[in-house]
């Protein structure tokens, strides 16, 4: 079935400084990809998302590239700050049986320090 | 209310015991989906709603799991003869259609069996 890996965590970085969370996937179609980000105290919120190969996903700074040859979906952020502290899921999702539910990873807690 | 909204946010319940909890979804969303989110895991699927039915409930672990949605609307996951394994926040979903629509997410029920 499907699967979601992404990089363990956590993870912690100073401010600014440049951000990869690793992410790969398997899938037995053509899955949309996304990055899911949950602050503290709060909820899932979607991030960004890709529905095709080398499609880029990009939203608060964050980017994402969808990558087929690598089944990869590489989150990066250029100079993180304080408030991007918060957990971060890989997941995806193809239209099986009609539903399009999510496989999510199992999720990279990010730090980032003053 | 502006969002989905979960109740309890808390619910501690003594083994052997049956609980309810309640997924208020964003108006007008005729897709609902539980996820259940272990500790240090990402959510997994566990049920899908397309309006009153139960389209896909593959995700249910076993028939100690059940969930109601008889109007359409607000949903019901009920667990009966719980086990300390059921401990896990639940996450509740919505979306406006089945698919190509973005999935909004509660804050969870977290389930502690005792």
């Amino acid at each position: 079935g499907d699967s979601v890996t992404q990089m363990e965590g956590p993870v912690t970085l100073s401010e600014e400084a440049f951000l990869t969370i690793n992410c790969t996937y398997t899938a037995t179609g053509y899955p949309s990809l996304f990055w899911y980000v949950q602050y503290p105290g709060e909820g899932l919120q979607l991030l960004l998302k890709a529905t095709k190969a080398d499609d880029k996903g990009s939203n608060k700074g964050f980017e994402a590239t969808y990558r087929k040859e690598t089944t990869s979906f590489h989150l990066e952020k250029g100079s993180v700050q304080v408030s991007d502290s918060a957990v971060y899921f890989c997941a995806l999702s193809e239209f099986q049986f009609g539903n399009e539910k999510l496989t999510f990873g199992t999720g990279t807690r990010l730090t980032i320090i003053p | 209310g502006a969002g989905v909204s979960q109740t309890p946010s808390n619910k501690v319940t003594e083994k052997g015991k049956y609980v309810e909890l309640r997924c208020d979804p964003i108006s007008g969303h005729t897709a609902l989906y539980w996820y259940r989110q272990s500790l240090g895991q990402g959510p997994e699927f566990l049920i899908y709603f397309q309006g009153t039915g139960a389209a896909d409930d593959s995700g249910l672990p076993n028939d100690r799991f059940f969930a109601v949605r008889p109007e359409g609307s607000v949903s019901t996951l009920k667990i009966q003869r719980t086990e300390r394994g059921d401990s896990a926040v639940y996450l509740c979903a919505s979306r406006p259609t089945a698919m190509n629509t973005e999935a909004f997410f509660g804050q969870g029920t977290r389930l502690t069996v005792v």
